[in-house]
């Protein structure tokens, strides 16, 4: 059974770096073209994704964004990094962090953490 | 960057009723669609990938069409568990989700 966990700060200054972990069990980056993702959505709004790491280190990240983000992996540990930098009010959102099948399964994103909100605020 | 329009924004409809959202892609995205679903407070659910192929244990009243740039989610029979904002994604270039369609209560 595939599950992750978000963690991280609730709340975080504006201009600071956010550091958010997904922690995950059910499946481990030894199997080809897997990969997580996290995806993020603003109060009230739509589902935005912001970056993802295959199983081989390859690394994707949302080009409106490309430059503030991060993602890494430790293996040994199952879990994933997303840090972002020089946060704004306009980051305030609930993170998620989700399993994204090998693409030869033909699927997408298939198993999703439960979020964490984050804000932004002085 | 892909963009997808989904529409309606909001659309009320009846315990029973026929139910069609349709998504709409910038460009071709071939099949690499997929529909989710997503309660208040919760995480989205995958419904359908590769625009027609249904996840294990979602309701056969949920069907996926259409290819390229213009795609369909349809629910057969609207049930009461059905009430709740869908979502369409495309992952042929990245990942892009539409801006959602909430279903409510008429």
């Amino acid at each position: 059974q595939i599950t992750l966990k978000e963690s991280g700060p609730t709340l975080v200054k504006p201009t600071q770096t956010l550091t958010l972990t997904c922690t995950f069990s059910g499946f481990s980056f030894s199997t080809s073209e897997v990969g997580v993702g996290w995806i993020r959505q603003p109060p009230g709004k739509a589902l935005e994704w912001l970056a993802l790491i295959y199983w081989d280190d390859d690394k994707r990240y949302s080009p409106s964004l490309r430059s503030r983000l991060t993602i890494t992996k430790d293996t040994s540990k199952n879990q994933v990094v997303l840090t972002m930098t020089n946060l704004d009010h306009v980051d305030t959102a609930t993170y998620y962090c989700a399993h994204r099948a090998p693409r030869s399964a033909g699927k997408t994103f298939d198993y999703w953490g439960q979020g964490t909100l984050v804000t932004v605020s002085s | 960057d892909i963009q997808m329009t989904q529409s309606p924004s909001t659309l009320s409809a009846s315990v029973g009723d026929r139910v069609t959202i349709t998504c709409r892609a910038s460009q071709s995205v071939f099949t690499w669609l997929a529909w989710y679903q997503q309660k208040p407070g919760k995480a989205p659910k995958l419904l359908i990938y590769k625009t027609s192929s249904l996840e294990s244990g979602v309701p056969s009243r949920f069907s996926g069409s259409g290819s390229g740039t213009e795609f369909t989610l349809t629910i057969s029979s609207l049930q009461p568990d059905d009430f709740a904002t869908y979502y369409c994604q495309q992952y042929s270039s990245y990942w892009t989700f539409g801006q959602g369609t909430k279903v409510e209560i008429k």
